[in-house]
């Protein structure tokens, strides 16, 4: 299995919305990874788990919250967002081992709409 | 910090070559990631090359990397229709998980 799921695959919802992203891989990485996309844009890396730790935060606003419940799963709780947090929101993973490539292999992506 | 600069469109015809550029930054960079991007979709793997390599070759791929002028290249022969998307360049800094990614190429494939 070589696959990253995201859901859902779209989301729309108001600023005072609680709602949360999911990620789910089963290749054995010990790494995960949350990025923002806008349009015509590269990837913006937001946070990384390393053996389901938070390694790195970007300086993301709190509004985000970031969540690795065991070495598969990995959430992102998003409250109270601003129109300009719409974005694609891409999971990635990778391997954690020394002297190899370790390629990110990313999801499809969740589509965030905040009205 | 600079940019990992890629030119932002390439317009080519069916069953010709594409050529994607990249001018990376950090001459340390261990590995150098190409990606393609599909509208609305996730970024999928095309190919990455180690940096002591000069070039790599892949089915229709080929990779060129010159690390004196810290410049990248894609080679897609033979490009068809669905070659059609984005493509980002990638390079990773030694030691950490963060990729650096380029300003991306739009490529598109004219039947």
């Amino acid at each position: 299995d070589t696959e990253v799921t995201q859901t859902p695959k779209h989301l729309v919802m108001g600023m005072t919305n609680k709602k949360s992203l999911k990620c789910e891989q089963h290749m054995g990485h010990r790494a995960m990874y949350w990025y923002k996309q806008k349009a015509k844009k590269p990837p913006e890396l937001m946070f990384v788990y390393s053996y389901e730790k938070l390694s790195i935060n970007e300086s993301v606003p709190s509004r985000f919250s970031p969540e690795c419940p065991n070495s598969s799963l990995l959430n992102l709780h998003l409250h109270a967002l601003q129109p300009e947090d719409s974005a694609l929101y891409l999971c990635a993973s990778s391997q954690v081992v020394a002297g190899v490539s370790n390629e990110q292999f990313f999801g499809p992506g969740t589509r965030l709409t905040v009205l | 910090g600079e940019d990992v600069e890629q030119s932002l469109f390439l317009s080519v015809r069916e069953g010709d070559s594409s050529v994607i550029n990249c001018t990376y930054t950090d001459s340390s960079s261990t590995y150098l990631y190409w990606y393609k991007q599909e509208p609305g979709a996730g970024l999928q793997l095309l190919t990455y090359i180690f940096s002591n390599m000069d070039m790599k070759q892949d089915q229709r791929l080929t990779v060129l990397l010159n690390k004196k002028d810290k410049h990248l290249s894609l080679r897609i022969a033979d490009t068809q229709t669905g070659d059609s998307a984005i493509y980002f360049c990638a390079e990773i800094y030694s030691g950490t998980y963060k990729y650096i990614f380029g300003t991306g190429t739009r490529l598109k494939v004219l039947a």
